[in-house]
């Protein structure tokens, strides 16, 4: 069945540093790609997606491109803040018609002054 | 705020007992996703309902069961409780049904079974 690994947390960063957060799916047929984040007490939004593949989403910062040779989608940002301490989760939808979410089990981020 | 609304927030009940949790999906979604997270299981897809019909199932138990309704409101009813169901369980809507679509989160409702 579909599934989602990310690399296990937390990931412990200064602010301005570079991070990555990796992900790497497995699932059949042609999945769209996301990057949902929950901060501390609430729902989880979403962050960005890419639905085939060579496609990069992007925003606040934030970007992963869709690597179908190496079914990853690595999150990426240049320089982190403070605020965005969080829990990272990629996920994947099977395409095809179903739109039901597959999640990692969640990276958390801790960003220190 | 992403215009899904879930109550209620917490829910602290008996084991054995039965429990309705209501999510109002944004304006226009015709689809509703019922998730549940807990510490051991992650993140878990339960159901989906398209326009009132049930779209797809995921790992939900049998003493767990959902609706949706005319105005598009959700409920996923949770029976026999047990420890082990102690959760936040999370409501998200879409617009369509489609692999692509993007989902929208509910604040979440926090069960607890004592």
């Amino acid at each position: 069945g579909d599934s989602v690994t990310q690399m296990e947390g937390p990931v412990t960063l200064s602010e301005e540093a570079f991070l990555t957060i990796n992900c790497t799916y497995t699932a059949t047929g042609y999945p769209s790609l996301f990057w949902y984040v929950q901060y501390p007490g609430e729902g989880l939004q979403l962050l960005l997606k890419a639905t085939k593949a060579d496609d990069k989403g992007s925003n606040k910062g934030f970007e992963a491109t869709y690597r179908k040779e190496t079914t990853s989608f690595h999150l990426e940002k240049g320089s982190v803040q403070v605020s965005d301490s969080a829990v990272y989760f990629c996920a994947l939808s099977r395409g095809s018609g179903y739109s039901t979410l597959t999640f990692g089990k969640g990276t958390m981020l801790l960003v220190s002054p | 705020d992403s215009g899904v609304t879930q109550t209620p927030k917490h829910l602290i009940t008996a084991t054995g007992q039965r429990v309705t949790l209501r999510c109002s999906p944004r304006s226009g979604d015709l689809s509703v996703y019922w998730y549940q997270q807990s510490l051991d299981q992650g993140l878990q897809f339960l159901i989906q309902y398209y326009n009132g019909e049930e779209r797809a199932k995921g790992n939900i138990l049998e003493r767990f069961s959902a609706q949706q309704f005319p105005d598009l409101h959700s409920e996923l009813n949770l029976s026999s409780l047990e420890l082990g169901d102690s959760a936040l369980y999370f409501c998200a809507s879409s617009v369509g049904s489609s692999g692509g679509s993007e989902q929208y989160f509910g604040p979440g409702t926090r069960l607890t079974v004592t």
